[in-house]
């Protein structure tokens, strides 16, 4: 059974860079057929979508996010991984990884998602 | 940014239906997606392009969509349904992707 599962500090400092990778079971991050993605939620807020990578190397950004966030894949590890940069405490959230499939109307929805992992950014 | 408004809570009583809706303004023309999540566990999808049920997904769940409104529908709700449920779409253009805020289901 697929399985996502994030991994990364739960603590950043303000300004410094929270860096979370996905390890992938029973699915291949190189399959055309699947998008990988990130999708946050805030305390007390709404979820996120924050960014999506394809096999190909394609990658997607919510536009508000984009001058600080960089998704990428490794292969040889059946991994991708998410870095924001300069993060303040406004970023500080449950990170999910999931998986993406294009739905009958061409988007993406995702059908496979992780548990979660909080990051909280504080001194 | 679009936004999905869905409502804070339902109860119902075990056996009963429940309605759980999700409202936004390009529903007419997008799909909907619901999602399930219980406390400290992944979320998991039970409906996907409005109404089609994922095969390990129980028959009692079904989705609907009417105008510019998306409801999930948990027929002859048990306890162990109540959760978190949350609604997934796309704007018109296609840029923008927006979740609902959640509805917290109670079964008692």
């Amino acid at each position: 059974q697929l399985q996502l599962q994030a991994s990364g500090p739960g603590l950043v400092k303000p300004s410094e860079t929270l860096s979370l990778t996905c390890t992938v079971s029973d699915a291949s991050v190189s399959s055309s057929n699947f998008y990988w993605a990130w999708i946050r939620q805030p305390p007390g807020e709404v979820l996120e979508w924050v960014a999506t990578i394809y096999y190909n190397g394609d990658t997607y950004y919510k536009l508000s996010l984009k001058s600080r966030v960089t998704i990428s894949m490794d292969t040889s590890n059946n991994e991708f991984s998410l870095k924001l940069r300069s993060v303040t405490a406004a970023d500080t959230a449950v990170y999910y990884c999931a998986r993406a499939l294009k739905g009958g109307d061409s988007h993406l929805y995702f059908d496979y998602w992780g548990q979660g992992t909080l990051v909280t950014v504080s001194s | 940014s679009y936004e999905l408004t869905q409502p804070p809570s339902v109860s119902v009583s075990p056996g009963q239906t429940a309605r759980i809706t999700c409202s936004g303004d390009a529903l007419p023309r997008k799909y909907a997606y619901w999602y399930q999540q219980k406390a400290g566990q992944a979320p998991v999808l039970v409906i996907y392009e409005d109404s089609k049920r994922p095969s390990e997904i129980p028959e009692r769940f079904s989705g609907s969509k009417s105008g510019t409104m998306a409801t999930l529908t948990i027929s002859g709700a048990q306890v162990e349904d109540e959760t978190e449920y949350f609604c997934f779409s796309t704007d018109s253009s296609g840029n923008h992707v927006a979740f609902g805020g959640g509805t917290k289901l109670t079964v008692l």
